[in-house]
């Protein structure tokens, strides 16, 4: 069981769109449609802003969106605002259902 | 609404036996589908995931700190509990607790230093 494959970093400018991947295996991500993302930001704790590859909880601007194709996921913020500014992570079950994964995190920017 | 709490001790010795708390409230570990997970971060570090305790009592553990690791949930008092046995300097992290399986809610977090 092996963490999920970040860049360590992204970043755009303001309105932009940036792209976050997340790479994995047939064991999870390709093996099952249960990939989350976590907003976190400095002394505070994650906040799911996808789950199941592309759900958005309430709460959560559209300008936050998931996808997945094979054994990558990605997400995407698009219009980027200054509060997007944060470290993501994402997730996915793996191995039958029995474990869950984390990625390595990537530290968006915001210039 | 769905509310956590981790509790329990900020500083531990090497090789000492870790127990958490979690402490919820808006949900019930005996309503079928519901878990709740436990989470951990290192200063600086990404999260990695340590455990999850089913409404059923099915519990799961990380491959890599199975051996060290147990989870137990007393439904009457909205806790679930954790232990982690013989401590490291390398287990200094900020335990967090989350409801669900995709950790839709998650608590305040608690840091824990492992120093002699």
């Amino acid at each position: 069981q092996s963490a999920l494959t970040q860049p360590p970093s992204a970043s755009g400018s303001p309105g932009q769109s940036v792209t976050i991947s997340c790479t994995g295996t047939s064991s999870d991500i390709g093996g099952y449609d249960y990939v989350s993302w976590y907003q976190q930001h400095p002394g505070k704790a994650p906040k799911r802003v996808i789950y199941e590859v592309n759900k958005r909880p309430s709460g959560v601007p559209a300008r936050f969106s998931g996808s997945k194709s094979g054994s990558t996921a990605s997400l995407t913020v698009s219009g980027l605002q200054a509060e997007d500014e944060a470290d993501y992570y994402c997730s996915s079950f793996a191995d039958s259902n029995k474990f869950v994964v984390f990625g390595g995190g990537t530290k968006l920017t915001v210039l | 609404q769905i509310t956590l709490k981790e509790s329990g001790p900020t500083l531990v010795k090497p090789t000492q036996t870790l127990t958490l708390t979690c402490t919820f409230s808006g949900f019930s570990l005996s309503t079928s589908g519901v878990s709740v997970g436990w989470i951990r971060q290192p200063p600086g570090k990404a999260l990695e995931w340590l455990a999850l305790i089913y409404w059923d009592d099915d519990r799961r553990y990380s491959p890599s700190l199975k051996s060290r690791l147990t989870v137990t949930k007393d439904t009457s008092k909205n806790q679930v509990v954790l232990t982690m046995t013989n401590m490291d300097p390398v287990d200094t992290a900020t335990y967090y607790c989350a409801h669900s399986r995709s950790f839709d809610y998650w608590g305040q977090g608690t840091l824990v230093t492992v120093s002699s």
